[in-house]
């Protein structure tokens, strides 16, 4: 089973507009991060949150965090086609650093 | 070069054959994991090692063995290959210390 929940599944804009992405997790979490996948390769990691932080931003990544509600949410501003791919959710929990727990992701298509 | 290497790249083998997914690392990483992609969903771990003589299972272990030869290399097997096996496989390392993972670039396997 997933161990979290990004939301929207898809999502469709033009370029220029900013894409918001959220997420939800079940458990306390030691960190939080965004991952990207273009179609059918491998991931590259985009940012890390850590539990005791609330935004934090990189170039036109901007991410929260809500440990009260469980929940995050990635703003990426100006978007380009360029950002067309899956963005996966992905936290680890616990003593075990570096195993990591994956949302199902959003799917963003940005439009010339 | 890539630093998280995987080989094959894309493989179609039979149903009940023996198939070995390799992969290698140039960053030094101790700890090294294997996940599956199913289509629309995120990753999912099968096996993780924290160092040559460490091995540990992940959430869908069953059906899949490991080996880790080396610091560097870390493969994965199916010992008799069934169609639900289909997927898209990653290799992925971290260092001690820190929740950011490293992705190969994937390997497609089709069990048919």
């Amino acid at each position: 089973s997933q161990q979290g929940e990004e939301d929207p599944q898809a999502l469709s804009i033009q370029e220029g507009e900013n894409a918001t992405m959220n997420c939800s997790y079940k458990t306390s979490i030691n960190n939080l991060q965004w991952y990207r996948q273009n179609s059918g390769r491998g991931l590259v990691h985009l940012i890390l949150i850590r539990s005791n932080e609330r935004e934090k931003h990189s170039g036109r990544l901007r991410v929260t965090l809500d440990t009260s509600k469980k929940s995050s949410s990635l703003l990426i501003t100006a978007s380009r086609a360029a950002d067309t791919a899956s963005y996966f959710c992905v936290h680890d929990r616990g003593s075990t650093l570096g195993r990591l727990y994956f949302g199902r992701g959003t799917q963003l298509t940005v439009w010339p | 070069d890539a630093d998280v290497t995987q080989t094959p790249r894309n493989r179609i083998t039979k149903t009940g054959k023996r198939i070995m997914l390799e992969c290698s690392q140039t960053k030094g990483h101790d700890r090294m994991y294997w996940y599956r992609q199913d289509p629309g969903l995120g990753l999912r771990l099968i096996y993780y090692s924290f160092d040559v003589k460490d091995i540990n299972k992940g959430e869908i272990s069953d059906g899949y063995s490991v080996s880790r030869q080396a610091q560097a290399k870390f493969s994965l097997s199916l010992e008799s290959a069934i169609p639900n096996q289909t997927a898209l496989y990653f290799c992925a390392t971290s260092e001690s210390g820190s929740a950011e993972a490293f992705f190969g670039q994937g390997t497609r396997l089709t069990v048919v």
